[in-house]
């Protein structure tokens, strides 16, 4: 098994510009997740689904967009990038409230 | 908001000394998890105590769970070099969402 898997690992953006951050898993889990990690900070959640076609909003979800039509995919776009969002992002993935499996990050810079 | 919270911030040992870090919370959980995370990489799940258990152990981990008094405890036992890392607890509501803690940043130092 892969676990879950992140695209892309590092991305520069210009503010206003959009862009998709991937993530997948393949251990049939239903619950997935997105956080955002600053620097010396713990996790926030932003946007987290507890099986497919099911979405909801995290701490953070302004300026942040998901879907979920599949169990093993779960994208996050940023609509309209701004400096404010220049952070680390974790996808993770669970079943029920058992261990959570995390992503290597992706490294994201707004300008 | 953050319902974990680590205490302490920060902590520096010597190698082979224990490292106890503390986690406390504040509503009813399901269970509780702590992570290790170093420094750039994702988060790895060490250990998972359900409410209804009082410790656990793995390895040089213990971990004690107080649900009277909302906390946990995290041992690491004869630290090595490696075990230099943030340490995070989360705990598991009734809504399948985890609430994280700021971390502990742990130092071993040689």
């Amino acid at each position: 098994n892969a676990g879950v898997t992140q695209t892309p690992k590092f991305q520069v953006l210009k503010t206003g510009q959009s862009m998709t951050l991937q993530c997948a898993q393949d251990m049939n889990h239903e619950y997935m997740s997105w956080y955002r990690q600053d620097p010396g900070m713990g996790l926030r959640l932003i946007h987290y689904s507890v099986g497919a076609g099911i979405t909801d909003q995290g701490e953070v979800p302004n300026g942040y967009n998901v879907s979920r039509s599949t169990t093993e995919d779960f994208p996050l776009r940023l609509l309209s990038a701004a400096p404010s969002q220049t952070s680390v992002y974790f996808c993770a993935s669970r079943r029920g409230h058992e261990t959570q499996y995390f992503g290597p990050g992706t490294r994201l810079l707004v300008l | 908001s953050q319902q974990g919270e680590e205490d302490p911030q920060a902590l520096s040992i010597q190698e082979g000394e224990n490292a106890t870090m503390n986690c406390s919370y504040k509503t009813s959980i399901n269970n509780l998890q702590w992570y290790r995370q170093n420094s750039g990489r994702g988060l790895v799940h060490l250990i998972l105590i359900r409410s209804n258990e009082r410790e656990k152990h793995s390895g040089r981990l213990r971990v004690t769970l107080d649900t009277s008094k909302k906390s946990s405890s995290l041992l690491i036992t004869a630290s090595r070099a490696a075990d230099t890392a943030s340490y995070f607890c989360a705990t598991a509501d009734s809504n399948y969402q985890l609430i994280w803690g700021a971390g502990t940043k742990l130092i071993i130092k040689p």
